[in-house]
């Protein structure tokens, strides 16, 4: 069964402590990963789409990378707006939708 | 429009009626999805549109609800006899064609009541 598993489930940093999240799926024929940024009340905001193993995408503070089993959300030095749910999703080789991991919640305390 | 549009952004309903939801995507994506998210739950797929058919219905929790959009644009879910089970809020993201990067709208918070 195809799964898309992130960890960890939540995720305290103070303010300038960088870390990474993780995205791990086993799933067949993987089109593209995408990664979203969820704030309470709001729908996801888009932020990477990678789509083959050894591509990196930047933005700001965040960098995702992709290998054959996993991505990675890199946050270097993040602030307080930081905070928010962090999805990864990824498309699968002959559906169109997008199945989505259950995300991480993370806090930046300042 | 500059985004995706839903309305009502939300909706109190009681046990049994039924409800509509709409989407108003980002204009000229021709691709449209519709999902759910339950509290402290992650995304669940409920249905695809490429133009206006729906090739993927796939996620449908059940014959109670339906979908349809028209013109390639606005598209309405619809929920029919509503249970407390359903409520969730209800996003819709469109996108240049099926596969790309998809937006989402803000979302549709329903409460059965």
């Amino acid at each position: 069964e195809d799964q898309v598993t992130q960890s960890p489930e939540a995720l305290r940093l103070q303010e300038g402590e960088s870390s990474s999240l993780n995205c791990s799926y086993t799933v067949s024929g993987l089109r593209g990963l995408f990664w979203y940024r969820q704030d309470p009340g709001k729908g996801p905001e888009f932020l990477f789409t990678l789509y083959s193993a050894g591509e990196e995408k930047e933005k700001e503070r965040l960098k995702a990378t992709l290998t054959k089993k996993e991505s990675f959300l890199h946050i270097t030095a993040p602030k307080p707006e930081d905070s928010a749910t962090y999805l990864c999703a990824v498309e699968l080789g002959s559906a169109r939708q997008l199945t989505f991991g259950s995300g991480t919640q993370l806090t930046v305390l300042p | 429009g500059a985004g995706v549009s839903q309305s009502p952004s939300n909706k109190v309903t009681e046990k049994g009626k039924d409800v509509e939801l709409r989407c108003d995507p980002i204009s000229g994506h021709t691709a449209l999805y519709w999902y759910r998210q339950s509290l402290g739950q992650g995304l669940e797929f409920l249905i695809y549109f490429q133009g206006n058919s729906a090739p993927d219905k796939s996620g449908l929790p059940s014959d109670r609800f339906s979908a349809e959009r028209t013109g390639g644009s606005v598209s309405t879910l619809t929920i029919q006899r509503t249970q407390q089970e359903d409520s969730a809020v209800y996003l819709c993201a469109s996108s240049s064609r099926g596969g790309a990067e998809a937006f989402f709208g803000q979302g549709t918070r329903l409460t059965v009541v």
